[in-house]
């Protein structure tokens, strides 16, 4: 089945430190990656996503490659910010056997603080 | 345009009652998803509705059910709680519940069993 594997956290930075989350996935077809965010008290947010390999997604100077050869789609940010502190979610949908409608595949989340 | 809007946004029962929670999609938006939220468990898959119609379904037992109505709006409920139903249910919308859409996400209903 289908699985996605993000490291493991609590991570701290200071501001202005550079962020790399690792997700690896396992998928049965050619799945649709993605990375949500969630705020405290708040559902989750896009953040970015990529459909097919070597795209690149990019949001708020937040970025994540879609890597087929080593399934894996690691978020990183160059510069983080205090605002940057929340949990973040690597997520795959995968279309193969049309059993995704509306399912995403979550990693465990990695929870950022970022101290000033 | 509102966001996927949730209600309760706190619940408290008692183990054996049952509960139902509310969801109302982005106007405009037909598929519904619900996930259920721990921190054992992460964030897992419970159903999906489109049109008034279940599309997929997780790994839950009978117990978890859904319904959508006719306006998109949609309801799950839980019969006979369990201590380990304690959760956030979050309650996400799509326009068509496609592989590659965005989810929007409401901020969820917090339910404690006691």
């Amino acid at each position: 089945g289908n699985s996605v594997t993000q490291m493991e956290g609590p991570v701290t930075l200071s501001e202005e430190a550079f962020l790399t989350i690792n997700c690896t996935y396992t998928a049965t077809g050619y799945p649709s990656l993605f990375w949500y965010v969630q705020y405290p008290g708040e559902g989750l947010q896009l953040l970015l996503k990529a459909t097919k390999a070597d795209d690149k997604g990019s949001n708020k100077g937040f970025e994540a490659t879609y890597r087929k050869e080593t399934t894996s789609f690691h978020l990183e940010k160059g510069s983080v910010q205090v605002s940057d502190s929340a949990v973040y979610f690597c997520a795959l949908s995968d279309a193969a056997g049309g059993t995704s409608y509306g399912k995403l595949t979550f990693g465990q989340g990695t929870i950022l603080t970022v101290h000033p | 345009k509102a966001g996927v809007t949730q209600t309760p946004r706190y619940l408290i029962k008692t183990r054996g009652q049952q509960v139902t929670l509310s969801c109302s999609p982005i106007s405009g938006h037909r598929s519904v998803s619900w996930y259920q939220q721990t921190p054992g468990q992460g964030l897992q898959f419970l159903f999906e509705y489109f049109s008034e119609t279940q599309r997929n379904k997780g790994n839950f037992p009978g117990r978890f059910s859904g319904r959508q109505f006719s306006n998109s709006r949609s309801e799950m409920n839980v019969s006979t709680l369990e201590l380990g139903d304690s959760a956030l249910y979050l309650c996400a919308s799509s326009s068509w519940g496609s592989f590659n859409e965005k989810l929007f996400f409401g901020s969820g209903t917090q339910l404690s069993v006691l």
